[in-house]
Formats: structure tokens, sequence, C-alpha cells
């Protein structure tokens, strides 16, 4: 069936380094792919979305790029900031928006 | 637009007792969702309501788990005779039906089942 593999955390890293958290699908078609963040305490906030390949999501200085050669759907942050530091999900829908998500990756990030 | 918002925000209770949740969607959602996440899991789809129907149920849904939108606003999700593997965190999402709309969660009901 269709899931999201994520790259397993923490992930630390100091503040205004560059951040990539790794993600590869697997699905029949082409979904659209979502990146969602959780701050301590809270719930779930849709980050950025891809809705086909080669579409460039961003949101927050935050960027994804849907690669359907590759499967992969990687974050990217040029620069974190400590107000980053949450836990960030893949997911992709798997029929009338029932998403499945990765495991997540906890973010780390130190002034 | 006030957001999806589920109450209690913690709940303990005993093994063996029934527990009931709710959720309050963004009210121009007509898709309602439930989802469990238990700690360094990400979410994990229980069962999602379409206005008023309840469309489909997950596997994980067992039979002691039961939840109602009964005028296809807020919903309602119940667990009786709980057990300590109900321990997780619940959450609820909203969205307008359509394959690309997001989903609005809410801020989530901890369990804990002592």
């Amino acid at each position: 069936g269709d899931s999201v593999t994520q790259m397993e955390g923490p992930v630390t890293l100091s503040e205004e380094a560059f951040l990539t958290i790794n993600c590869t699908y697997t699905a029949t078609g082409y979904p659209s792919l979502f990146w969602y963040v959780q701050y301590p305490g809270e719930g779930l906030q849709l980050l950025l979305k891809a809705t086909k390949a080669d579409d460039k999501g961003s949101n927050k200085g935050f960027e994804a790029t849907y690669r359907k050669e590759t499967t992969s759907f990687h974050l990217e942050k040029g620069s974190v900031q400590v107000s980053d530091s949450a836990v960030y999900f893949c997911a992709l829908p798997t029929g009338f928006q029932k998403l499945v998500f990765g495991t997540g990756t906890r973010l780390l990030v130190s002034p | 637009d006030t957001g999806v918002s589920q109450d209690p925000r913690h709940k303990i209770t005993k093994r063996g007792q029934n527990v009931t949740f709710r959720c309050d969607p963004i009210s121009e959602h007509n898709r309602l969702y439930w989802y469990r996440q238990t700690l360094g899991q990400g979410p994990e789809f229980l069962t999602y309501f379409q206005n008023e129907a309840q469309l489909e149920k997950s596997r994980l849904l067992s039979d002691r788990f039961s939840a109602e939108r009964p005028k296809g606003s807020f919903s309602t999700l119940e667990i009786q005779r709980t057990e300590q593997g109900d321990s997780a965190m619940y959450l609820c999402a909203s969205s307008f039906a359509g394959d690309n709309s997001p989903l609005h969660f809410g801020n989530g009901t901890r369990l804990t089942v002592t």
C-alpha cells in the first residue's frame, strides 16, 4: 500500500544552519504530497504542499520539491531558527484525503 | 475561523471505564477525521465522516470504539472498556472535500489509561 518513509531524528542543528529532512514515498499514481509540523503540545499544522511532479511547495522559508523520478519530497530550509524546533511529518493522501504519515522527524535547533 | 477544537485536552481514566471525546470542526468543512497518535509515531487514521455519514473505518478501530457526527457538525469518539493500549493522543481534523484540500487539525485529546 501507499507509504511514506522519513529520516529518523532527532536532527540537531545550530541556529542559521541548513536543514534537510528526507522523505520518500511509495504510491500508486501521483498523489499530492504534504509536510505538516507539530509544535510541542499542539496539533499538526500544514506547512506546505505540492500537487504534481516538479511542483515546489514553500512556506515560512521552508521548501520541498515533488520529485517523481526519485519518489522524494525532501524538506529544506536555508537558515533554521530556534523557533523551528518541532516534529515534521511527511504525508500523502490515500483516497478521500485520508492521510498516511511518516513517523516524524524531530528537529532541535540550539541558539 | 476559530479552528478545530477538541475537548478535553487531557483525560486520565482507569482501565475498564468508558470515555468520550468531542471535536468541533471548522464550520464550513464537510469532512471530519479522527486519528490516533502514539509517542514517537505519526498519526494513524481511524475514521472519517462526510457530513453526517461515516464513510470509512480503519481496522485499528475495534468494536470498543464508536464515532458519531449526528448533525454533520461536531463529532464524538467513544471508547468503551478502555485498555492501557488505548493510551494515546486522539486527533481530530476537518477539511473541505477535494483531494488537494489540506486537513486542519485540532490540538488533540491526550488519553492516559491507568
